[in-house]
């Protein structure tokens, strides 16, 4: 069963507007950690933001944020401020934890594009 | 953040040969490390789990005698990919995790190689 599901396989943006990529998990593990990736053309996988299952709050950093929804299961990136830099692949992940063994699984990606 | 790096970067081989791709950890000690593997315009597919001093964890339908890895001490994995056919072209991209104590303390996070990008002729 498909643990990480991005629908959005490809989205466009205006610069300068915000922009939000969807990602749902499943699992059965109360101990997770979910977390999004951007992947340039030149394959590098860049670490963007981690949200842990029992964090209270949404997390941020700089322009972008995580919108956890823990009962829905769902933890959207949402982008601000777009700029042309963004244009790349962006992976949602989920880490299990002991069960899962500490693992990280990924999702099949959004591919951004930011539009001038 | 930390540094893991890969090398090659790239390398191009003839079918039937063995190709090792290294991961190293440069600034902490990696007690897990991770292989990975991406077709072009697709996801990663986790392919084992390594700890180091003890024998790969392989994810179901990865071949543990095609895909060998070796974690032999805290800084570096291998992987090697014997008798490489045209079909193990790929991106192959490793990522290393601190154990928990670490001196950086970073035991949430998973740091990613570049990549290498292997192309079997």
């Amino acid at each position: 069963a498909q643990k990480i599901t991005q629908t959005q396989p490809g989205m466009f943006v205006q610069e300068k507007e915000a922009v939000t990529l969807d990602c749902t998990y499943d699992t059965s593990d109360p101990s997770y950690g979910l977390f999004w990736y951007k992947q340039p053309s030149s394959g590098e996988m860049i670490f963007l933001i981690y949200q842990g299952s029992y964090d209270q709050q949404n997390a941020t950093e700089g322009r972008y944020s995580l919108n956890f929804q823990k009962a829905r299961k769902s933890a959207n990136l949402v982008i601000s401020a777009s700029q042309l830099g963004d244009s790349a692949m962006y992976f949602c992940a989920m880490r299990e934890g002991g069960t899962g063994g500490f693992k990280t699984i990924f999702g099949a990606g959004t591919r951004l594009f930011v539009k001038a | 953040g930390a540094v893991v790096s890969q090398h090659p970067s790239w390398v191009i081989c003839k079918s039937g040969t063995s190709v090792k791709i290294e991961c190293r950890s440069l600034d902490f000690q990696a007690t897990t490390m991770f292989w990975y593997r991406q077709f072009p315009k697709q996801s990663l597919m986790l392919m084992a789990t390594s700890n180091e001093g003890s024998k790969a964890t392989y994810e179901q339908g990865v071949e543990k005698d095609k895909f060998l890895i070796n974690h032999a001490s805290l800084t570096l994995s291998t992987l090697t990919v014997t008798s490489a056919h045209p079909e193990d072209s790929s991106f192959y991209i490793c990522s290393a995790r601190e154990g928990l104590g670490g001196r950086r303390g970073s035991y949430n996070e998973q740091f990613f190689g570049p990549g290498t990008r292997l192309t079997v002729l």
